[in-house]
């Protein structure tokens, strides 16, 4: 089957601009997580849904980053007046339940990942 | 806090040699859950295998078993017969704690080099 998509694989935008991040997650994953990996840095957590409701949103780094998932599918991620320090891949994934007591059926799959790169 | 430590950043094998890969953490819950993933120079972060805090016995899953010694707080990934593809970044990580949500945190990663 699918697995995580993300789009687009790479986006390049100047300091100060608009940008949306969007992860189609597997079908049928109630759970989607989104993850910034910094360059030589694991991922580091950003938000968590269950469903369409934002169920840990403590990754954020500051309120100009904000995510949606409206239909409990698809999330857009969304980064306001972006800054260089920004820059980053982006990574999605998705598990089935999303609950920390779901062993190994809740396992996180990931997508490819966004490049952004704030010039 | 939870942390996961991985302390070589960088490790070499010979093709079909077995290669050990370490991970130590830290949490103050019981129930937690700790995955070790592969990451390739093409960026996608790969499962390759998972161990709960309760299962008695060490997880394995082909070539990868994970020697999971919980008095050590040690989770160390063991890839047996190492092969050219098995070249990648690797990364331990856990989840929990149980009630505080579902997000993985991830080590430093190693990045393993199989050679000829």
């Amino acid at each position: 089957g699918a697995g995580v998509s993300q789009t687009p694989s790479n986006k390049v935008t100047e300091k100060g601009k608009y940008v949306e991040l969007r992860c189609d997650p597997i079908s049928g994953h109630t759970a989607l997580y989104w993850y910034r990996q910094s360059l030589g840095q694991g991922p580091e957590f950003l938000i968590y849904f269950q469903g369409t409701g934002a169920a840990d949103d403590s990754g954020l780094p500051n309120d100009r980053f904000f995510a949606v998932r409206p239909e409990g599918s698809v999330s857009t991620l969304k980064i306001q007046r972006t800054e260089r320090g920004d820059s980053a891949v982006y990574l999605c994934a998705s598990s089935l339940k999303g609950t920390a007591a779901g062993g190994i059926t809740d396992t996180q799959y990931f997508g490819p990942g966004t490049r952004l790169t704030v010039l | 806090a939870q942390k996961i430590t991985q302390t070589q950043p960088g490790m070499f094998v010979q093709e079909k040699e077995a290669v050990t890969l370490d991970c130590t953490y830290d949490t103050s819950d019981p129930s937690y859950g700790l995955f070790w993933y592969k990451q390739p120079s093409s960026g996608e972060m790969i499962f390759l295998i998972y161990q709960g805090s309760y299962d008695q016995q060490n997880a394995t899953e082909g070539r990868y078993s994970l020697n999971f010694q919980k008095a050590r707080k040690s989770a160390n990934l063991v890839i047996s017969a190492s092969q050219l593809g098995d070249s990648a970044m690797y990364f331990c990580a856990m989840r929990g704690p149980a009630g505080g949500g579902n997000k993985l945190t991830f080590g430093t990663g190693t990045q393993l080099k199989v050679e000829l």
